[in-house]
């Protein structure tokens, strides 16, 4: 099968401070990689996606320049919160796509803003 | 706007039944429609999903009927286990998957023993 991860799957931060997000695909090259948000008991949202090599695609009303996404690989791509605050305390998922139509999610990132 | 409606909210079946979710789309654009199931603190793992040119696609006991005249499809769960209790997303993107995805709100399964 196809495997996602992600690090840290849980990261508690003082507001103010930036945190990142890793998201690797272990078994296969991710020709694109998607970012997603889920705030409790709610659906996703996608924030973004990105394409190894190129600047990452964003969602209308996901701020750039607080989530700032790299793509250095066709296996990792990274998500940093810039400047945290309490608002952005979440459970953020990446999801890979190898070409097909599946796209393979990762077990996710509790962010928690004190 | 809410481009894929989910329902029901949370739904319970007791075990050996069969649970049906609906899920109605407004963009025509959409041509890749998976389901997902996801665990509390888990990321969603994909179950099965169709594409508008088939109308029914089954993978063990997950089926999915799909009505394209009606923007419409469904997932149905046969001999719904008490392991099936969970949050299942259905989902729908342009480009056959390759772009990202939209998500219903979701629907809270409980499978009763």
């Amino acid at each position: 099968g196809a495997v996602v991860s992600q690090h840290p799957s849980r990261v508690i931060c003082k507001s103010g401070t930036s945190v990142k997000i890793e998201c690797r695909s272990l078994d296969f090259q991710a020709t694109t990689m998607f970012w997603y948000r889920q705030f409790p008991k709610q659906s996703l949202m996608l924030m973004a996606t990105s394409n190894e090599g190129s600047k990452a695609t964003y969602e209308q009303g996901v701020e750039k320049d607080k989530f700032l996404i790299n793509h250095a690989s066709l296996t990792l791509s990274t998500l940093t919160v810039t400047s945290a605050h309490p608002e952005d305390s979440s459970f953020y998922i990446c999801s890979a796509n190898r070409g097909s139509d599946t796209q393979y999610f990762g077990p996710g990132t509790r962010l928690t803003v004190l | 706007q809410q481009q894929v409606k989910q329902s029901p909210q949370s739904l319970i079946v007791q075990k050996g039944g069969i649970p049906i979710i609906n899920c109605a789309y407004e963009n025509t654009a959409f041509d890749y429609f998976p389901w997902y199931q996801q665990f509390p603190g888990k990321g969603p793992a994909l179950l099965i999903a169709i594409r508008p040119d088939v109308s029914e696609k089954k993978e063990g006991r997950f089926t999915i009927s799909f009505n394209k005249s009606a923007k419409q499809f469904s997932l149905h769960i046969m001999d719904s286990q008490p392991g099936d209790s969970a949050t299942y997303f259905c989902a729908a993107s342009i480009g056959g998957g390759a772009d990202g995805l939209t998500f219903g709100k979701g629907t809270h399964l409980i499978i009763q023993p």
